[in-house]
């Protein structure tokens, strides 16, 4: 079946311009996570979505990314004035999110956005 | 806050060879585990993962690993690599408490040489 898709799969813009970032869920899974990987890292928590809630934001490094996922499937990451150190691939992953089982759901992820901000 | 470490950066192998990379983390309570691997080219992809049960799991492509409470470790192995595993691997976990985010090592870059 179809995996997780991401949208676009680069994005090159410029310093103090708007983004847009989209995630498309595997079918049905209901959980759904942004994280961002810098070179040479390993990736990092942004938010986590369950149904069309942000359920943990805890990693948003500041108050010009935001998300939303106004339906429960697609969810978008946008980023305000972006700077140069935003640059990064932006990974979306999804799960099931299956009630009575929140501890041991498997992660999937997608191919990423390479955002470059110059 | 929880961390995870992965001590061997860059790995050169020859086929054949057996292979272990190291990951160790830093959390008390109860943990889950994943083992993520990320050919060339490719997204990450799941390797295996540890919930509870029998600390040794075994997942796809040969790989195993093995969890000791004891030394906060979650070690993979491979007894025989192929040139075909050259791709980075990243140790995971999250506090087994209801927090879902993944924390991430840094990765290691394991290169087999023909």
């Amino acid at each position: 079946g179809a995996g997780v898709s991401q949208t676009p799969s680069n994005k090159v813009t410029e310093k103090g311009k708007y983004v847009e970032l989209r995630c498309d869920p595997i079918s049905g899974h209901t959980a759904l996570y942004w994280y961002r990987q810098s070179l040479g890292q390993g990736p990092e928590f942004l938010i986590y979505f369950q149904g069309t809630g942000a359920a943990d934001d805890s990693g948003l490094p500041n108050d010009r990314f935001f998300a939303v996922r106004p339906e429960g499937s697609v969810s978008t990451l946008k980023i305000q004035r972006t700077e140069r150190g935003d640059s990064a691939m932006y990974l979306c992953a999804s799960s099931s999110g299956t009630s009575g089982t929140l501890d041991t759901d498997t992660q999937y992820f997608g191919p990423g956005t390479r955002l470059t901000v110059l | 806050a929880q961390s995870v470490s992965q001590h061997n950066h860059h790995v050169i192998l020859s086929e054949a060879a057996s292979l272990e990379l190291g990951c160790n983390y830093s959390y008390g309570g109860t943990v889950n585990l994943f083992w993520y691997v990320q050919y060339p080219g490719q997204h990450l992809q799941l390797l295996l993962k540890y919930f509870s049960g029998d600390p040794l799991v075994k997942g796809i492509k040969g790989f195993e690993a093995e969890f000791i409470k004891s030394k906060f470790s979650f070690n993979l192995r491979k007894p025989s690599v192929q040139w075909s595993d050259t791709a980075e691997y990243f140790c995971a976990v999250n506090a087994g408490t209801g927090r879902r985010a993944l924390t991430f090592g840094s990765g290691t870059r394991l290169q087999v040489q023909p």
